[in-house]
């Protein structure tokens, strides 16, 4: 089957660097996304990672090993609007086309 | 653009109701999702179409649950009859094209249909 597999939930301080692991399982991988879901809104596109490697934007960053079937999203300088969900999220075929999400990350940002 | 705009935003109904949501693709955007999200099993695709035409809909739970695309602008999740376990939100999404080596194929969101099954 597929799958994507993540933390439940992690917890950090107003300043700090985090990071958000992502495991995946998935035929015809093509590569790693990342969405961030506040309380009651909508996901919204973070990234996209199609190669091996780290690919910054801001104080974002998000890294891919497909040899590892791995990826990762680091969020640097933790601000409280920081505080949210983030799920790893990847387009897929397996038989058709399907773009499957991750079970998700709740980021909860202490000041 | 708007967005990809949903309605209602939060539906309130008894069991064996049936349920209409809709949906606004953004302009230009040939391919729609349909998601659902709970706490017990996060976001889970439920179909979606391509230039109107339904292509995988292998996620759709059950026969009572049925969509549809009669135009490029409009498309409509029905539940007949609702159950107290189609309780939900449902998230429309739209992109521009499928994700591949070279393009990420962005969902766009709209800010889902919050559905209680009473």
């Amino acid at each position: 089957g597929q799958s994507l597999e993540q933390p439940s939930e992690v917890t950090a301080v107003e300043g700090a660097i985090v990071q958000i692991n992502c495991t995946y399982q998935t035929s015809g991988f093509y590569g790693l996304s990342w969405y961030q879901q506040h309380d009651g809104g909508a996901p919204t596109f973070l990234s996209y990672n199609a190669l091996d490697g780290l690919e910054e934007t801001g104080r974002f960053s998000s890294f891919l090993s497909r040899s590892d079937s791995y990826g990762y999203l680091l969020l640097q300088e933790l601000q409280m609007k920081d505080s949210a969900s983030y799920f790893c999220a990847v387009p897929t075929t397996s038989g058709t086309y399907k773009y499957i999400f991750g079970t998700g990350t709740r980021l909860k940002v202490l000041a | 653009d708007a967005g990809v705009i949903q309605s209602p935003r939060h539906e309130v109904t008894e069991m064996g109701q049936e349920v209409t949501l809709r949906c606004k693709p953004i302009s230009g955007h040939d391919y729609l999702f349909w998601y659902r999200q709970t706490m017990m099993r996060g976001l889970e695709l439920l179909i979606y179409f391509n230039n109107n035409v339904p292509i995988d809909d292998s996620g759709m739970p059950e026969d009572r649950f049925s969509a549809k695309m009669p135009n490029a602008s409009f498309s409509t999740l029905k539940i007949q009859p609702s159950e107290p376990r189609d309780s939900a939100v449902y998230f429309c999404a739209s992109s521009l094209a499928l994700g591949t080596r070279t393009n990420t194929g962005e969902l766009f969101f709209g800010e889902g249909s919050r559905l209680t099954v009473l």
